[in-house]
């Protein structure tokens, strides 16, 4: 158990809906970083916050959103859904520090029919 | 810029037999790297890094790696290969910039034959 925590485990929905992901950080880490998981793209990096502010922005989708609120959890917003977006999405976090080694929760699979 | 490239999306090997995924980076700094594992249905979980020190590294389930500055590698080896060891792995090279995020190669998936 790597102590971080995603919710919920599976979602399934229909195209053009919107949907949010949970992540809980590990106690003490800052950082929580949102990946996206699928058989053709591998693991790709989203979204970095840390302490409530974005820090780094990777391959995210305009229609993808996420924020860290004042207790570190994390969300990740997913709007007019396609049947691309679905995947895997993990959340990751660490001490944001020079070292930044991440720890990584089970992940939410999603799946847009 | 920062990348890492795994040599073989597959690997198969026997029971008992070594176990050996290739890691290459490009970093114009010292590199922080990192292996971890993905069993199926299961996030990642770290099984080794180098930072700075001794350059072979030893972590979970009998699983190491020397890094090679000269050869730019990070190779993961294990003596004997468990079943249990049938999982994916990645390898990761620390972004240098105030992100620090991690820069992950397209995992090698292990399978391994009874």
């Amino acid at each position: 158990d790597s102590g971080v925590t995603q919710t919920p485990k599976h979602l399934i929905t229909a195209t053009g809906q919107r949907v949010t992901l949970r992540c809980s950080p590990r106690s003490g880490d800052l950082s929580v970083y949102w990946y996206q998981q699928s058989l053709d793209q591998g693991l790709q990096f989203l979204i970095q916050y840390y302490n409530g502010e974005e820090r780094a922005k990777g391959n995210i989708l305009e229609r993808f959103s996420a924020q860290q609120f004042p207790d570190l959890h994390s969300e990740l917003n997913l709007s007019s859904l396609e049947l691309g977006d679905s995947a895997l999405y993990f959340c990751a976090s660490s001490t944001g520090t020079y070292l930044n080694e991440q720890f990584f929760g089970p992940g939410t699979r999603l799946t847009v029919l | 810029a920062q990348s890492v490239t795994q040599l073989g999306s597959h690997v198969s090997v026997s029971e008992g037999a070594l176990v050996l995924l290739r890691c290459n980076y490009s970093s114009s700094v010292p590199p922080y790297l990192f292996w971890y594992v993905q069993y199926p249905n299961q996030g990642l979980q770290l099984l080794l890094k180098y930072t700075t020190g001794a350059t072979l590294v030893k972590g979970i389930n009998g699983f190491e790696a020397e890094f090679k500055k000269s050869e730019t590698s990070f190779h993961l080896t294990k003596p004997s290969a468990h079943m249990s060891d049938a999982a994916e792995y990645f390898c990761a090279v620390r972004r240098v910039d105030s992100s620090y995020k991690l820069i992950f190669g397209s995992g090698t998936r292990l399978l391994v034959r009874p």
